[in-house]
């Protein structure tokens, strides 16, 4: 099983400011990489895929790099509805696996 | 506009079985491979079970296999989820995902999830 590690659990930031979020896989998973932000209450919301391609109407302050075993996902200007839980998902290989997530804050 | 809706949660008793629904619209269901995937509750995402859009194959995580069926009726536009022996560790919300292609790929459309809660 591809074990995905995201770091930081939790990230304080301010509004305007920049957010970056890593994820390692435990072995290559090529590009075959999402990112998904979940709300409170809410399903997860594609963000990311591909590692670098943007979802239908996610907008351009969201951006994904990497490939192999390292990943990152970037927001340039963190607005209020920014603030959430951001999970990577490889779908490279069975099982399907997701990271534990990390949590975006108001600082 | 792509929409799926989960249907079957409740609260159970453990040992006993459940089958969920999720009916889709918006998009050919019949081309387009389908997941599930759960989320106990403060925890996070746990991918479940999987079927390509034939509904050919099928995989399953290792903490659900033989316990869960995933199916689906490309006539009727719906995703399955057939669960025995329900255990306390189940209790989740279970989403429905459309996977990119027909066989593989991200997930780009989730339901709002259902609610399976087993408890004594």
């Amino acid at each position: 099983e591809i074990v995905m590690t995201q770091s930081p659990a939790t990230l304080s930031v301010s509004p305007g400011e920049r957010a970056t979020l890593s994820c390692r896989a435990s072995q290559s998973v090529g590009s075959n990489l999402a990112w998904y932000q979940q709300k409170p209450g809410q399903a997860p919301r594609l963000l990311i895929y591909g590692a670098s391609t943007r979802a239908t109407d996610i907008p351009a302050s969201f951006s994904g790099s990497g490939s192999g075993t390292e990943f990152t996902l970037t927001i340039s200007s963190l607005q209020s509805e920014d603030f959430a839980v951001y999970y990577c998902h490889q779908y490279n290989d069975w099982p399907l696996t997701f990271g534990g997530g990390t949590k975006v804050e108001i600082e | 506009e792509v929409q799926l809706l989960e249907s079957g949660g409740g609260l159970v008793q453990p040992g006993v079985s459940l089958r969920l629904s999720c009916a889709v619209s918006g998009f050919t269901f019949s081309s387009y491979a389908m997941t599930w995937v759960r989320q106990a509750p403060g925890k996070g995402l746990e991918w479940v079970s999987a079927i390509v859009a034939s509904g050919g194959a099928t995989d399953y995580a290792d903490s659900v296999k033989g316990r869960f069926t995933i199916s689906r009726d490309n006539s009727k536009n719906t995703l399955f989820l057939q669960i025995s022996s329900l255990r306390v560790e189940d209790t989740a919300v279970y989403y429905c995902a459309k996977r990119r292609y027909h066989s593989y790929g991200d997930l780009d459309y989730w339901g709002q999830g259902t609610l399976v809660t087993v408890s004594s």
